[in-house]
């Protein structure tokens, strides 16, 4: 059972509102990313983290922003959230030695 | 992260074994085969990997050629619950057994299973 928890689940806001997609795990695991996933489209990687304080931009561009000041948890926020920012948000974890990746649920963010 | 390349779509009868192609020619000797799946927006899931022996475990079974330049994914009896997107990645690991690089996903091979 995976222990990556992702919130909200869904969320509908204003264009120009400041949001923070939460994303948390508990089975210690270094590394952490975040994907962007449009309906039938492919994951795009946006953010990974190999570590606290760690944080590498993906392949595609966002921009969103994200940290990591704790092992657990690495949040991504939007300053100024608009239209084109609508989609699904996917964060994952992994751990040390040949581990998989582990995902969460997901937020699927409408930005109205 | 060596590259991959899957069919972009496969069909299977309920029932009957699946089998899921992935050429990864440019593969190092570091580099792990991983499978996961997608089914509808839901996030995916881990299925099997290996290096090079071939594999198996209660959802399927990864046969890796000689090679190592290609691997199949086998759902030994396909159920409707199996239509999902699967990709088949490739994952580089150092000598202590620590991953590294991006974790990425290509378009994947869609699955549908009919009755």
């Amino acid at each position: 059972e995976a222990d990556i928890y992702q919130t909200p689940r869904y969320l509908v806001i204003g264009t120009g509102k400041k949001i923070t997609l939460e994303c948390s795990q508990t089975m210690g695991h270094d590394k952490m990313y975040w994907y962007q996933q449009d309906p039938g489209m492919e994951l795009h990687l946006i953010h990974y983290s190999y570590g606290v304080n760690s944080t590498e931009k993906g392949d595609l561009s966002s921009e969103s922003t994200v940290s990591r000041i704790r092992t657990e948890h690495f949040p991504l926020t939007l300053e100024s959230a608009r239209p084109s920012h609508t989609s699904q948000y996917l964060c994952a974890s992994s751990g040390r030695v040949r581990t998989e990746a582990f995902f969460g649920q997901g937020t699927r963010l409408t930005v109205v | 992260d060596a590259k991959t390349t899957q069919p972009t779509s496969m069909d299977c009868a309920e029932g009957r074994a699946a089998n899921l192609p992935c050429n990864h020619s440019t593969i190092s000797g570091n580099e792990y085969v991983y499978w996961y799946r997608q089914i509808h927006s839901q996030g995916p899931q881990y299925i099997i990997h290996g290096l090079k022996n071939n594999e198996t475990n209660e959802m399927a079974s990864l046969i890796i050629t000689e090679d190592r330049k290609s691997s199949t994914l086998i759902l030994p009896h396909a159920t409707l619950r199996d239509t999902a997107v699967y990709y088949c990645i490739v994952r580089p690991f150092n000598a202590g057994g620590t991953s590294y690089g991006k974790l990425t996903f290509g378009q994947g091979t869609i699955l549908t299973v009919h009755p």
